[in-house]
Parts: structure tokens; sequence; C-alpha cells
């Protein structure tokens, strides 16, 4: 089945510093890539998803970066701020519904 | 839109006893995840419905869990006889149908002591 590996596990930045997570996956049928963002004691909050046919997407101070090729997801945070400072998880899906989540990356980032 | 809604956001159970968890899926959405979270095996998939009909339930343990979604407005994930192995988040996500967005409830934090 689909593996997932997230690095790095534990990320601490400065205030308008970047911070970059990636994730490789192995399923190269993998069709659906998203991240989360998970507060103490809260849900999984969706960041942003994208589909296969898309390498790279921005929102808001966030940039996705899809290599189909390497297998490779990652997230960059640009100006983080304090109220970044939370778990990450990616999450992939190559059967249209059951997501495979990375480990997760806690990110700090000090004011 | 509320989102996703999950109850009760705690629930703690003595050993052996039976704990019932519910999800309100949001409105309109076909599809509705259970998941499960703990630190040590992190975010496992459980169940799956879609327009109500179990689909696919490959990540539930078989013996003292069952899912079901009577209506299209709530699911239940129900645990028998619960051990403490059980302790974890519990997770409810629901969703358009496949490859587009997924959205989670704040899960239910299941306590068996």
């Amino acid at each position: 089945g689909e593996q997932v590996e997230q690095r790095p596990p534990h990320l601490s930045v400065r205030e308008g510093d970047s911070a970059i997570i990636i994730c490789t996956y192995t399923d190269s049928a993998t069709a659906y890539f998203s991240w989360y963002k998970q507060e103490a004691g809260a849900g999984l909050q969706l960041l942003m998803s994208v589909l296969s046919n898309v390498d790279r997407k921005e929102e808001q101070g966030l940039t996705v970066l899809l290599n189909k090729k390497d297998k490779r997801l990652s997230l960059n945070l640009t100006a983080a701020h304090p109220g970044d400072s939370a778990v990450y998880f990616c999450a992939v899906s190559n059967m249209g519904y059951k997501l495979t989540f990375g480990t997760g990356t806690s990110l700090l980032v000090d004011p | 839109n509320a989102g996703v809604i999950q109850t009760p956001r705690h629930k703690v159970t003595g050993k052996g006893q039976e704990a019932t968890l519910w999800c309100e899926p949001i409105s309109g959405h076909s599809a509705v995840f259970w998941y499960r979270q703990t630190i040590v095996q992190g975010l496992e998939f459980l169940t799956y419905f879609r327009n109500q009909a179990p689909i696919d339930d490959s990540g539930m343990p078989k013996e003292r869990f069952s899912a079901q979604m009577p209506n299209q407005s709530h699911s239940t994930l129900k645990i028998q006889s619960t051990q403490p192995q059980d302790s974890a988040v519990y997770l409810c996500a629901s969703s358009f149908p496949v490859n587009t967005e997924v959205f989670f409830g704040k899960g239910t934090r299941l306590t068996v002591v």
C-alpha cells in the first residue's frame, strides 16, 4: 500500500523566516494531495489541496509544490508568524477517498 | 456552515464498557470517513461511507468496532468492550465525492480507564 514519509519531524524557525516541510510517497497512481494544520487539542484544518495535474499552488502565504517524477510534495510557509506554530500533516490519496497521512511536522515559530 | 460536528468532544469509559461516538457531516457531503489518531500509530483510516452505504471498512478492528450511517446527517462509531488500547482521538470527516477536499471535525478524545 501507499507509504508516506514526512520530514522534518520538528522544525523551529524565527518569525518572518520560511518553513519548508516535505513529504515523499510511493504510489505513482496517487492523484490527490493535501496539507493539514493541527493545533493543540484541535482537529485537522485543511490548508490546501491539489490534484496530480497541478505542479504549484499558492494561497495566502502558503506554497504547495508537487514533483510527480520524484514523488515529492512540499509545503512552504513564507514569512512564518507565531500563529503558524502547530503540527502539519500531508495527506495523499490514490484510491479517490482513503487518505494516507504523513507522520507530522511540529513547527515552532519564535517571535 | 458549522463544519463537521463530533460529539462528545471527550469521553471516559471504564474497561469493558461500550462507547458510541457521533458525527454530523457537512450538509450535502456524500462521503463520510472515520479516522483514529494516536501518538504511536499516527492517523489511521478506519472506515468510509458513500451516500450512507459502507464502502470500505478495511481499517476497522473487526471484533469490537462497528460504524453505521442511518441517514445522511449522522454517522456513529461504536466500540464494544472498550480496552485501554482503544484510547485515541477519533476523527470524523466528510467530503463531496472522490478526490475532493476532505474536512475534519474536532474529534472525540476517548480515554479508557
